[in-house]
């Protein structure tokens, strides 16, 4: 089945170690995206990527990074930078056009 | 600039009742629409979207919702809560942004169905 997958679905971590996140997708999308939820919030958007081996800063980059050397994967890694890392992580994807598809997400835990 | 707005962040319903979830938006082009459902400790699934095609809309689950632009409304209606409605919901705008079209997210209304 083609679809979304995000690993661990839940970290936790000590405060001031990176993490790093997994998403791959087998839809052959070219596009795909990371995003924050917190309670009572919106997702707001962390970093997206067009095509492979190019990434552009959404709007809350600041303490974390990425990386696209394969079409299928985008992982995420949350550094010591970030100052309230714990949150609910969301990948999507996209096949170029508006519609994004989700991952089922990974709860981060910072101790 | 877009923006998106959702009237209340809880909904509570009966079961049987209708659903009525509310989104008004703001674009300075014909936007592209969307509503996603979110249940607990998942992703989001979408449920249906709007691109300037037919004003109403027929998703997933028996949701649909209509496009008025006079309003610049997108609101999300079920003739009849089911039990398993009960989620968060999130409608959302497309917004062109260096060269792709961005999402941007109202902050969610959480809906409750009780019996």
């Amino acid at each position: 089945d083609g679809g979304i997958t995000q690993s661990p679905k839940y970290l936790f971590r000590k405060e001031g170690q990176n993490v790093t996140l997994s998403c791959e997708q087998n839809l052959n999308h070219d596009a795909m995206y990371w995003y924050r939820q917190d309670p009572g919030q919106g997702l707001r958007l962390i970093y997206y990527s067009q095509i492979v081996n190019d990434f552009q800063k959404g709007d809350i980059a600041e303490g974390y990074s990425v990386s696209r050397e394969k079409k299928e994967s985008f992982p995420l890694t949350v550094t010591s930078a970030q100052k309230n890392p714990t949150a609910f992580y969301l990948c999507a994807s996209s096949p170029g056009g508006d519609t994004q598809y989700f991952g089922p997400g990974t709860r981060l835990t910072v101790l | 600039a877009q923006s998106v707005t959702q009237l209340g962040s809880h909904v509570s319903v009966s079961e049987g009742a209708l659903v009525l979830l509310r989104c008004n938006y703001s674009s300075s082009v014909p936007p592209y629409l969307f509503w996603y459902v979110q249940y607990p400790n998942q992703g989001l699934q979408l449920l249906l979207k709007y691109t300037s095609a037919a004003t109403l809309v027929k998703g997933i689950n028996g949701f649909e919702a209509e496009f008025k632009k006079s309003e610049t409304s997108f609101h999300l209606t079920k003739p009849s809560a089911h039990m398993r409605d009960a989620a968060e919901y999130f409608c959302a705008v497309s917004k062109p942004s260096g060269g792709y079209n961005k999402l941007i997210f109202g902050a969610g209304t959480r809906l409750a169905v009780h019996p």
